[in-house]
């Protein structure tokens, strides 16, 4: 399967614990970005890496949310103390700068992290 | 801020008939559109966006800046377009995309 990896696919927690996702991106793309899906709403932005560089990163992600991609590959999103609000699907997305797919995001099938 | 309404949360149609999936934004510059599809089990995925000008699947959707919408329609609906959609809009030079809540439609046979 070439397409964007995510793993965990699920995540149960307790309140109050770190846990960090990991996205594989599809390996000739260069921006990767991350979105959370709460139940009966579309993904909403969270960040947004080009090659290593954070670019943008949303109101929605709180001093408790941090993203990295530190050698422009793979990303790694960590939640600490986690609440029972960050309970959602997180979906990590890829794509390429150029080409006729640029500006097309391609999605994981998601982490579901289930805050209890 | 850019902002994507998906009126209808639900929709039935019966196989044959004709689908339209209501998609309105707010957005002040030149959007890119975008529909995505999630079948069941399976991840989101494009269907089509609005700068291609095609039909997939037997979908087509127009940008209308006038009235702000980008509808998604098909003339006769099968039982394998049951899903959910999503309408997306891209704002120009920015790289994220705003989402609607999505429609879930559903083929009656």
């Amino acid at each position: 399967d070439t397409g964007v990896s995510q793993d965990p696919r699920h995540k149960i927690t307790k309140r109050g614990q770190n846990v960090t996702f990991r996205c594989d991106p599809i390996s000739e793309h260069n921006r990767l970005y991350w979105y959370r899906q709460t139940l009966g709403q579309g993904p909403e932005f969270l960040t947004y890496f080009q090659n290593e560089a954070q670019l943008e990163k949303s109101r929605l992600l709180s001093d408790r949310f941090s993203a990295e991609r530190p050698k422009g590959s793979f990303s790694t999103l960590e939640i600490q103390r986690t609440e029972q609000g960050d309970s959602a699907m997180y979906l990590c997305a890829s794509s390429p700068e150029q080409g006729l797919a640029k500006n097309i995001q391609y999605f994981g099938a998601g982490t579901r992290l289930s805050v209890l | 801020a850019q902002r994507v309404t998906q009126p209808e949360k639900l929709l039935s149609v019966f196989k044959g008939a004709p689908v339209e999936l209501k998609c309105n934004y707010s957005y002040s510059g030149s959007p890119e559109l975008f529909w995505y599809v999630q079948y069941s089990r399976q991840r989101l995925q494009l269907l089509l966006r609005h700068i291609s000008r095609e039909s997939i699947k037997g979908f087509t959707a127009d940008l209308n800046k006038g009235e702000t919408s980008f509808h998604l329609k098909k003339p006769f609906a099968q039982e394998e377009d049951s899903a959910m959609y999503y309408c997306a809009l891209r704002a120009f030079g920015n790289e994220k995309l705003t989402f609607g809540t999505g429609t879930r439609l559903t083929i009656i046979p």
